[in-house]
């Protein structure tokens, strides 16, 4: 079946543009998780969804960062006013449940 | 603060070979631990679990070992195969945490 996708697959963004990035958990999955990875690091938790509630926003590293997921499927991380240090791989996983997560193949964003 | 390291940023081994990659972490409430590899331009992928109810869990070619006294896991690659050349991450999470935790990746070279 489909797996986990994100779009657009590749982003470059001026300093102080606004992005969006998009993600489509499998169907039917009820977590939804977005992660931040760094050149040469592991993911980075940003954020963590059940359904279209977020239960957990502690990993967003700044009021700059948004996440969605309004009706409970499609989830979009939106970055304001981007800075150079938001340049990253922005991972989203779905999940039937909290430990074995499905990525899709990330948004890699680029702030010039 | 890096909960969980991954100490040794690549590996090489010869084909047929066993390969071992090595992860420590230091919350102890971790109570739940992940294998995944990546391909370049691909998400991560889930490999094995174990519970830190155990202390090995087998799947075909692939052992992972729990140390917890140690708080040391490690993935056992036996024997190794050239598509086994990747990036591995370890991760960990508390039950019921959503907030999981990686290691900074092995890249893995499998030579024919």
């Amino acid at each position: 079946g489909a797996g986990v996708s994100q779009s657009p697959r590749y982003k470059v963004a001026k300093r102080g543009q606004d992005v969006a990035l998009r993600c489509d958990p499998i169907s039917g999955h009820v977590s939804l998780f977005w992660y931040q990875q760094a050149l040469g690091q592991g993911p980075e938790f940003l954020t963590y969804f059940q359904n279209e509630a977020q239960l957990d926003k502690s990993g967003l590293p700044s009021d700059r960062f948004f996440a969605e997921r309004p009706e409970g499927s499609v989830s979009t991380l939106k970055i304001q006013r981007t800075q150079q240090e938001d340049s990253a791989v922005y991972l989203c996983a779905s999940s039937p449940s909290s430990y074995e997560q499905y990525f899709g193949p990330g948004t890699r964003l680029t702030v010039t | 603060d890096q909960q969980v390291k991954q100490n040794s940023p690549s590996l090489s081994v010869q084909e047929g070979r066993i390969s071992i990659l090595n992860c420590d972490y230091t919350n102890s409430m971790f109570d739940y631990f992940l294998w995944y590899k990546k391909y370049p331009a691909e998400g991560p992928t889930f490999l094995i679990s174990i519970s830190s109810i155990k202390d090995k869990n087998e799947d075909g070619r692939f052992t992972v070992f729990l140390n917890k006294s140690a708080k040391h896991l490690s993935l056992h690659i036996v024997p190794s195969q050239p598509g086994d050349s990747a990036v591995y991450f370890c991760a960990a999470s508390g039950y019921n945490n959503n907030d999981m935790r990686f290691g900074a990746g092995t890249r893995l070279t499998v030579k024919p």
